[in-house]
């Protein structure tokens, strides 16, 4: 069964910890994105890749860092500089269809909770 | 800088109407756009796309219409059923550049039986 995904589902850590959120695919899709869900806010880009080993910032990526190894896991760190790190963490990935559409499909996210 | 705006935080129809939802867009260089639909604590899931060739692309009881000129589109719901109600979410991206895709914050959609 493909699919993306996240985990844990929800994670509790303590201010000033980084930690890292899983997310894996086996739809041998190309790109990988992470966004961030906060009420009110929608969903705003953190870092997206676009193919192994290459990686860039979206919208706030401030506090954060990616690494892209392998095709299969874009893992996203919530370092101690994120101001406001609790929030609904949602990892996606996509491929090229034929003009160049792309749907990102997405994990069930985790949701994070820093006290 | 808000490239796609949904203008309505929320939304209410009756069972059975139509719910038309609506996304403006401010970035002329987007071409291709998106509609995702998320329930609480879950990822959002692809609903529906048109691409800038077309201002209409039908699927079931969903329909969505792009108006280039007033960059804007909208989806529409026909008939709307209780099981519909959700965030949906719309999104953009320029074709063939990059995978990015630009969200809108959403509209809560309620479809009281």
């Amino acid at each position: 069964d493909g699919g993306i995904t996240q985990s844990p589902k929800y994670l509790f850590r303590k201010e000033g910890q980084n930690v890292t959120l899983s997310c894996e695919q086996n739809l041998n899709h190309d790109a990988m994105y992470w966004y961030r869900q906060d009420p009110g806010q929608g969903l705003r880009l953190i870092y997206y890749s676009q193919i192994v080993n290459d990686f860039q910032k979206g919208d706030i990526a401030e506090g954060y860092s990616v690494s892209r190894e392998k095709k299969e896991s874009f893992p996203l760190t919530v370092t101690s500089a994120q101001k406001n790190p609790t929030a609904f963490y949602l990892c996606a990935s996509s491929t090229w269809k034929t003009r160049g559409e792309t749907e990102a499909f997405f994990g069930q996210g985790t949701r994070l909770t820093v006290v | 800088d808000q490239q796609v705006k949904q203008n309505s935080p929320s939304l209410s129809v009756q069972e059975g109407r139509i719910s038309i939802l609506n996304c403006d867009y401010t970035n002329s260089m987007f071409d291709y756009f998106l509609w995702y639909k998320k329930y609480p604590a879950e990822g959002p899931t692809f609903l529906i796309s048109i691409s800038s060739i077309k201002d209409k692309n039908e699927d079931g009881r969903f329909t969505v219409f792009l108006n280039k000129s007033a960059k804007h589109l909208s989806l529409h719901i026909v008939p709307s059923q209780p099981g519909d109600s959700a965030v949906y979410f719309c999104a953009a991206s320029v074709l063939g550049s990059n995978y990015k895709l630009t969200f809108g914050k959403g509209t809560l959609l309620t479809v009281n039986p």
